[in-house]
């Protein structure tokens, strides 16, 4: 069975830091993109980061770039993103999402079950 | 940045009956070299991650039921869902894997009238 587990989710103040990890099963993760993608309390999807098959390349949507880091571990089938000087606005579920296409960007399939991250003022 | 642009942002629809949800992308999103328009749609159900309903614009993923159809090219796109059913009430996401950063629309809220 295909499966992503995230982990790491909880309350930190503005300005904290916070690390995310995601588990994959059930499929060769070596081979696929693997993606963050969040979503705040009540809103729509946004892509937060991506990360390349081996973790040569790695990519960020602007508000994030320079304070979050993606990384993975494919010894270990497993996904990190470390979140440090964390704002308000980064308040979401975190979903772990593999990368799918032959090309070299992805549509999201498998998707995690997600993670909640609050940040408090 | 390429801009998804959803409408409408909800609509309610008879059990059985048709419902159409559009997105429309800032730039075109269909790769010459190809002939590939690089859209997804996802559908996602309260408390739940968003599920692939369709990529490349028009292809179904397997096991997704073929009352859901994905149509349009370049800039404009379009989901039709041909008889909808009770369980397909969620939030419908399209999504460009065109360029970094990839971008979803503001989501299209699917109701039973």
């Amino acid at each position: 069975e295909v499966q992503l587990v995230e982990s790491g989710g909880g309350l930190v103040q503005s300005g904290g830091s916070l690390r995310l990890s995601c588990a994959a099963s059930g499929f060769i993760f070596r081979k696929y993109w693997m993606n963050w993608v969040r979503q705040a309390p009540g809103k729509g999807l946004e892509w937060v980061a991506n990360i390349k098959e081996d973790g040569s390349e790695s990519y960020y949507v602007d508000s994030v770039k320079g304070r979050f880091t993606i990384s993975r571990d494919n010894t270990k089938n497993s996904l990190d993103l470390q979140m440090n000087s964390l704002r308000v606005e980064d308040t979401a579920v975190y979903y772990c999402a593999g990368g799918n296409s032959p090309d070299r960007w992805n549509w999201f399939d498998p998707w995690g079950q997600g993670t909640l991250v609050t940040v408090s003022s | 940045d390429i801009v998804m642009t959803q409408s409408p942002d909800s609509l309610a629809v008879s059990l059985g009956e048709r419902a159409t949800i559009n997105c429309k992308s800032s730039q075109s999103v269909l790769y010459s070299s190809n002939n590939k328009n690089y859209l997804a749609w996802y559908q996602q159900k309260p408390g739940q991650p968003p599920k692939l309903l369709i990529y490349w614009a028009s292809t179904r993923e397997s096991g997704v039921p073929d009352r859901f159809s994905g149509s349009g090219s370049g800039t404009e796109f379009t989901l039709t869902i041909s008889s909808l059913q009770a369980e397909d009430v969620a939030v419908y996401y399209c999504q460009q894997y065109y360029n970094i950063p990839l971008t979803f629309g503001g989501g299209t809220k699917v109701e039973i009238k």
